[in-house]
């Protein structure tokens, strides 16, 4: 079962600042929270990772909230080419290793 | 660097046929997970390979197998086909051991459509 929870789509300006939201009200203490996007017909595309301090590189920042039981995403000045599905998961520990669970994602939408 | 290659990009099968697709993962990425995509279902792990050995295994049926070659390269082989394995087959290769950030790297998957 996915551990995370998303709105189904959003829109956003373009130029604007996308802020995706990403419930995760059950993650332990170790979980980490990963950020992920699929453009139609291609593999997912690693965008950021977190454990519990905020963090940003290139493409984004993540926001974790310090009850770490949710978490927002933030594209900061979006393009048309952002246009995607944004996957929010956490790792959890499998068998005998970790692995993520992914959930349903959020649907970005970006207009001109 | 080369990305995660996977082939073949698009196939066609029939129910019983049985399916291999392969993945090469980045150079000096030991760890290659596979995942299978449907509209419905959403991304669901199917299995991880280590340095050859499945490490961690999701919730699919015996059907579903894989192995990983010493040079990392990976094959997963589908049985019995069924209208319902009709999916996009992803492979992500991993550079990080069962510590690590496990960041992932994708490839641009395998399109399985079964008649």
């Amino acid at each position: 079962d996915a551990k995370t929870t998303q709105p189904p789509s959003m829109d956003c300006a373009e130029g604007r600042a996308a802020n995706l939201p990403c419930n995760h009200s059950t993650i332990s203490g170790n979980e980490y929270v990963y950020w992920y996007r699929q453009i139609h017909s291609q593999g997912p595309q690693y965008i950021i990772h977190g454990l519990k301090n905020n963090e940003t590189n290139e493409m984004a920042s993540l926001i974790i909230t310090e009850d770490r039981k949710s978490s927002t995403l933030i594209l900061p000045h979006a393009t048309l080419r952002d246009t995607a599905v944004y996957y929010c998961i956490v790792r959890v520990l499998g068998d005998s290793n970790y692995q993520l669970i992914w959930g349903a994602g959020t649907k970005l939408i970006i207009k001109p | 660097k080369a990305g995660v290659t996977q082939t073949p990009r698009y196939l066609i099968k029939t129910r019983g046929q049985q399916v291999t697709l392969s993945c090469s993962p980045i150079s000096g990425h030991r760890s290659v997970s596979w995942y299978q995509q449907t509209p419905g279902q959403g991304l669901q792990f199917l299995f991880e390979y280590f340095s050859e050995t499945q490490r961690n295994k999701g919730n699919f049926p015996g059907r579903f197998s894989g192995r990983q070659f010493s040079n990392s390269r990976s094959e997963m082989n589908v049985s019995t086909l069924e209208l319902g394995d009709s999916a996009l087959y992803l492979c992500a290769s991993s550079d990080q051991g069962a510590a690590g950030a496990n960041v992932l790297t994708f490839g641009a998957g395998s399109r399985l459509t079964v008649l």
